[in-house]
């Protein structure tokens, strides 16, 4: 399967506590999403990458939240002292930078769900 | 500061109907508009994507439209199957400079065997 995949798929957390979530993007992807969606809503847009560089940070991400792409091919998102709010769908999602056609379409991952007790 | 809206929040329809999903945003100056489908728990499936110079898409039962002028977009379900259900959210982007998607909150679909 050559789609994004994101790991884990679940985490249950204790508030205070950190952590971290990977996505694995297309491989000949150059640009990463991260988007945020609570139950009922359409997702939020929290950051992205174009390679290694995280080019804009919306003011969803808080300082406890960074995130990383070190190598530009996967990316990590992590959050540290977790509170209950934070309990969401955290979604990724990759693209290509351009196409002829102007048309880039962003293939989205399965997501990891956070709860925070 | 754009907004996406979509109506009805739910709808529910007997199988083999045609049915149309709406779409509404407030600033028509949008680069893509794409429309996706999640199912409960999971990931979003890209649908169809219309690029702002074009007026529709067509993928199987599926047809998107889009009128940039008036802030609108479409979703037409031809013939509709249970596989059908689950919720349908629109997205658009503001430019060409990072594709940043600004969702409406969806429909979810349910249809009746």
């Amino acid at each position: 399967d050559t789609g994004v995949s994101q790991d884990p798929r679940h985490k249950i957390t204790k508030r205070g506590q950190n952590v971290t979530f990977r996505c694995d993007p297309i491989s000949e992807h150059n640009r990463l999403y991260w988007y945020r969606q609570t139950l009922g809503q359409g997702p939020e847009f929290l950051t992205y990458f174009q390679n290694e560089a995280q080019l804009e940070k919306s003011r969803l991400l808080s300082d406890r939240f960074s995130a990383e792409r070190p190598k530009g091919s996967f990316s990590t998102l992590e959050i540290q002292r977790t509170e209950q709010g934070d309990s969401a769908m955290y979604l990724c999602a990759s693209s290509e930078s351009w196409t002829s056609g102007g048309a880039v379409e962003q293939f989205f991952g399965p997501g990891t769900r956070l709860t925070v007790l | 500061k754009q907004e996406v809206t979509q109506i009805p929040a739910a709808l529910s329809v007997p199988e083999g109907e045609n049915l149309v999903l709406n779409c509404s945003f407030t600033d028509s100056a949008i680069y893509n508009l794409q429309w996706f489908r999640q199912d409960p728990g999971k990931g979003l499936t890209s649908l169809l994507l219309i690029q702002s110079s074009q007026r529709e898409q067509t993928s199987g039962r599926l047809n998107a439209s889009l009128d940039k002028s008036s802030g609108r977009s479409t979703l037409y379900i031809a013939a509709s199957q249970p596989g059908d259900s689950a919720t349908y959210l629109c997205a658009v982007s503001h430019d060409n400079s990072n594709y940043q998607l600004i969702w409406g909150a969806g429909t979810k679909l349910i249809i009746k065997p």
